[in-house]
């Protein structure tokens, strides 16, 4: 089975610019989530979906970052305006239906804020 | 926050050697899980630990968990080179989410 899709695999953008990234998950996968690693760091949970309703988003900034998952299916990450701390790795996971224990990550879409 | 703490931060150890990690979290879980992460690349679950088990087996590697203690450790036998990466616990709770350590990076030395 095809695994968790990201793209941009990289992106370099200047402060104050916006970015959008894109996540395919599993198929079948009913939650999504979308994680940001800074590097030395673990993975934290920026926002949770199951189907294209938002289950979790306590840890995401609300006034730069919004996640949209439109039709339970891809979803979107936006970030605007950037700042130099949100240089980072974006990992999209996904869950199978009833399995929410267990995620599958895609590769993580870079980004450097310069 | 991060919940899950691993020790020690790097380890470099020779193919053939094992590699022993450790985890130690704060909070009551429901499950414990490890993850590998390959330089530049996403993460692979490893292995899931229930908080009513005490010892897992999954080829190579062993978990083992001491809720008692709030903590869990990764052994992996016989390492290889395609073991080099970095390694991280994430504790479960009832609402599912997933809480990472900062990871454990290991080096296989030919």
């Amino acid at each position: 089975e095809a695994g968790v899709a990201q793209s941009p695999r990289y992106k370099i953008i200047e402060k104050r610019q916006s970015v959008a990234f894109w996540c395919n998950p599993i198929s079948g996968h009913a939650t999504l989530y979308w994680y940001q690693q800074i590097l030395g760091q673990g993975p934290k949970l920026l926002i949770q979906f199951q189907n294209n309703g938002v289950v979790d988003d306590s840890q995401l900034p609300k006034d730069r970052f919004s996640a949209e998952r439109l039709k339970g299916v891809d979803s979107t990450l936006k970030i605007q305006p950037a700042k130099l701390e949100d240089s980072a790795v974006y990992l999209c996971a996904s869950s199978p239906r009833g399995r929410v224990d267990e995620q599958f990550f895609g590769p993580g879409t870079r980004l450097t804020v310069l | 926050s991060q919940q899950g703490e691993e020790d020690p931060q790097a380890l470099s150890i020779q193919e053939g050697e094992n590699a022993t990690m450790n985890c130690s979290y704060k909070t009551s879980i429901n499950n414990l899980q490890w993850y590998r992460q390959n330089s530049g690349r996403g993460l692979v679950h490893l292995i899931l630990i229930r908080s009513n088990e005490r010892e897992k087996h999954s080829g190579r590697l062993r978990v083992t968990l001491d809720t008692s203690k709030k903590s869990s450790s990764l052994l992996i036998t016989a390492s290889r080179a395609a073991d080099t990466a970095s390694y991280f616990c994430a504790t479960g709770a009832n609402d599912y989410k997933l809480s990472f350590g900062a990871g454990t990076t290991v080096t296989v030395r030919a």
